[in-house]
């Protein structure tokens, strides 16, 4: 089965730009997932979709990120403005379920200049 | 909210040798507890999961234990190889989903 994809996979901004990220979750996965990984330490949760309906964004930064799911398959995620602190690498997951395997994507490097 | 520890942050052992890793989680009410491994320049991936209604789960080399009651559980790894050279993440969430967080990983390398 095809995996998660993630585009773009490298980004390179200015602070107080915006920019956005897509993800295409695995076919059939109604729980949706992205995490902000900022080098050395684990990945971070940002928000969590059970099919187009939040269901955890309590550590989601809302005055400058949003994510939507419509119609419960593809997500994306924004950043505006970008601070230089949002440089990491934001991944995408999904599962069937919650509290299933969540399968990641390859992730997209963000560079803040 | 949920905060889980994860120790040791590095971990260097010799080929065919044993590796543990730690953690500890905050939230009483977790009851689910997945193992990443990150392979350099990768993505994570599952390796092995426990949940609450068991004290120990294997698979192969790989065994997970969980102690509810003091709120830590652990990674197994035996018979270690230079392929099980990764970074190795726990993380604990409340059956449901919610609340999913992950540890700060621990960086394991097998000397040949």
């Amino acid at each position: 089965e095809a995996g998660v994809a993630q585009s773009p996979r490298y980004k390179i901004i200015e602070k107080r730009q915006s920019v956005a990220f897509w993800c295409n979750p695995i076919s059939g996965h109604a729980t949706l997932y992205w995490y902000q990984q900022i080098l050395g330490q684990g990945p971070k949760l940002l928000i969590q979709f059970q099919n187009n309906g939040v269901v955890d964004d309590s550590q989601l930064p809302k005055d400058r990120f949003s994510a939507e799911r419509l119609k419960g398959v593809d997500s994306t995620l924004k950043i505006q403005p970008a601070k230089l602190e949002d440089s990491a690498v934001y991944l995408c997951a999904s599962s069937v379920h919650r509290d299933f395997e969540q399968y990641f994507g390859p992730g997209t490097r963000l560079t803040v200049t | 909210g949920e905060n889980v520890e994860q120790h040791p942050s590095t971990l260097s052992v010799q080929e065919g040798d044993s590796a543990v890793i730690k953690c500890t989680y905050s939230d009483s009410a977790s009851n689910y507890f997945p193992w990443y491994k990150q392979e350099l320049g990768k993505r994570p991936q599952l390796i092995i999961d426990i949940r609450s209604n068991v004290g120990e789960k294997k698979d192969q080399r790989i065994a997970v234990t969980l102690n509810k009651t003091a709120k830590h559980f652990s990674l197994h790894i035996t018979e270690t190889q230079p392929e099980d050279s990764a970074v190795y993440f726990c993380a604990a969430s409340i059956v449901g989903g919610q609340n999913f967080v992950f540890g700060p990983g621990t960086r394991l390398s097998v000397l040949p």
